[in-house]
């Protein structure tokens, strides 16, 4: 198992710009969660998903949107970058309802100028 | 709301030493995550504490839960350069399927 991959790893942009990162998890887990990392911030939680088809807003959503269209993928879309959005984003899955550890991917660190 | 603080939020030791991380939080729970965190790397999982009283031990690492203090604490014993990383604690939120984490402690252990 891979367990929880993102794509890309690094990504630079202008502001302005749009782009989507990818969460891939292959362990069938029903939840999963983007955060961000800023230094002194300690972890955001921006959106999370309950099942596919199936999204909510958590501690700082706004800027980001998301979707779950298949249960194994989780997407965060910046539709237009702003400098404010630098940050190392993480995805994460957990199992099932009731079981609150979550699998933590690499990481994507995104810079917007 | 559930509210989670970690003290201290930096700490630099020597090799050698003992010290303790604490993991205070706002409201009733029965369980609490500890994670570990490399410099530039994704957070792992170090332990799942699940009920008053748990104490789990990985090598020189030691967690414990006491849930009437609403308090974890995450012991080291005799540091070595190899544990210097950032840990957080995490409890579950009441409110969803979610985690809330305190802000992490950054361990730095010099030789």
């Amino acid at each position: 198992n891979a367990g929880v991959t993102q794509t890309p790893k690094f990504r630079v942009l202008k502001t302005g710009q749009s782009m989507t990162l990818l969460c891939a998890q292959d362990m069938n887990h029903e939840y999963m969660y983007w955060y961000r990392q800023d230094p002194g911030m300690g972890l955001r939680l921006i959106h999370y998903s309950v099942g596919e088809g199936t999204t909510a807003k958590g501690e700082v959503p706004d800027g980001y949107n998301v979707s779950r269209l298949k249960k194994q993928n989780f997407l965060l879309g910046l539709e237009s970058a702003a400098p404010s959005q630098t940050s190392v984003y993480f995805c994460a899955s957990s199992p099932r309802q009731g079981w609150y550890e979550q699998y933590f991917g690499p990481g994507t660190r995104l810079t917007v100028t | 709301e559930l509210k989670v603080e970690q003290n201290p939020l930096f700490l630099s030791m020597q090799e050698g030493k003992n010290y303790t991380i604490y993991c205070n939080y706002s409201t009733t729970s029965d369980r609490l995550y500890w994670y570990r965190q490399d410099p530039g790397k994704s957070l792992e999982s170090l332990f799942v504490l699940l009920s008053n009283g748990a104490v789990k031990q990985e090598g020189r690492l030691m967690a414990s839960l006491d849930t009437k203090a609403r308090l974890s604490t995450l012991h080291i014993t005799a540091a070595v350069h190899d544990l210097s990383a950032t840990y957080f604690c995490a409890l579950p939120s009441r409110e969803a399927q979610k985690l809330v984490f305190g802000q992490g402690t950054r361990l730095t252990i010099n030789p």
